[in-house]
C-alpha cells in the first residue's frame, strides 16, 4: 500500500482557473505538509497541519489554501491560478512534527498556461 | 537563510567510486536530514543525525555532522547507478515546526 497518495499526478490548466490536489496518508501520522519544488529544485514549505490545525502559514500567497477534513488528509486548493504557480507539489506526512523524518506522497506537477 | 547549502551542485563519478556531498549551514538545529529524490518522484528519507552525534551509518552511507562548524557531509561507497538521483539536506531547527531543505547535490554514477 502506498504510504502518501496524491492526485492527480499531472494537472495542466489554464491562468484563472481554480484547482485541488488531494492528498492521503495511511501511516496514522499526526502532521501533514505541502511543499512546493521550482525548476530549480528548491524545495519550500507552504503549510503544515497538525490534528487538523494549522501549525505553519508560510509567506505563500492567500490564493493557496490547505484543507484537512480528518487527519489522513490535506488537500491544496489553489484559486485565480498564475503561470509562476507551475511547479512540482509535494505532501509529506510526519510523526514527530518537524522532528523526525518524513514521508513524502509522489508529486503533483502542475503546470499553468 | 534558513536553508542549508550543498555543495557540489553537481557530481558525476564512476560506478564504484565514493561520492561526497556537503551541506552548510548557519542556525542552530536539532538534527539534520539527508534525503534522495530519483527523477520525477518524491524525496526518500535515507538518514537522521541528531546535534549531539556526529557519526552515522547506514549501508553504504556514512553522515557526519560537525555543529562547530555547522556542516555536514554525507558519503556513499562503492556507488551504483542506481544511486543516480539528487541528495537533499534538510534542517530541523531549534523553535521551528517544519524542516528547511537545501537545494540538492544532483549525483550520476556512470555505469
Amino acid at each position: 500500500d502506498t504510504a502518501v497518495s496524491q492526485t492527480p499526478k499531472y494537472l495542466v490548466t489554464q491562468m484563472g482557473n481554480d484547482k485541488s490536489i488531494k492528498c492521503e496518508q495511511n501511516l496514522g501520522h499526526d502532521t501533514m505538509y505541502w511543499y512546493k519544488q521550482d525548476s530549480k529544485k528548491f524545495l519550500k514549505i507552504m503549510f503544515s497541519y497538525n490534528n487538523k490545525e494549522l501549525i505553519i502559514n508560510e509567506t505563500v500567497p492567500n490564493r493557496f489554501s490547505p484543507k484537512s477534513p480528518d487527519k489522513a488528509h490535506l488537500n491544496l486548493h489553489i484559486n485565480s491560478l498564475e503561470l509562476g504557480d507551475s511547479a512540482v507539489y509535494f505532501c509529506a506526512s510526519s510523526q514527530e512534527g518537524g522532528l523526525g523524518r518524513q514521508f513524502f506522497g509522489p508529486g503533483t506537477r502542475l503546470t499553468v498556461l | 537563510s534558513q536553508q542549508g547549502e550543498e555543495d557540489p551542485q553537481a557530481l558525476s563519478i564512476q560506478e564504484g567510486e565514493n561520492a561526497t556531498m556537503n551541506c552548510s549551514y548557519k542556525t542552530s538545529i536539532n538534527n539534520l536530514q539527508w534525503y534522495r529524490q530519483n527523477s520525477g518522484r518524491g524525496l526518500v528519507h535515507l538518514i537522521l543525525i541528531r546535534s549531539n552525534e556526529r557519526e552515522k551509518h547506514s549501508g553504504r552511507l556514512r553522515v557526519t555532522l560537525d555543529t562547530s562548524k555547522k556542516s555536514s557531509s554525507l558519503l556513499i561507497t562503492a556507488s551504483r547507478a542506481a544511486d543516480t538521483a539528487s541528495y537533499f539536506c534538510a534542517l530541523d531547527q531549534t523553535g521551528a515546526n517544519n524542516l528547511f531543505f537545501g537545494t540538492g547535490t544532483r549525483l550520476t554514477v556512470i555505469p
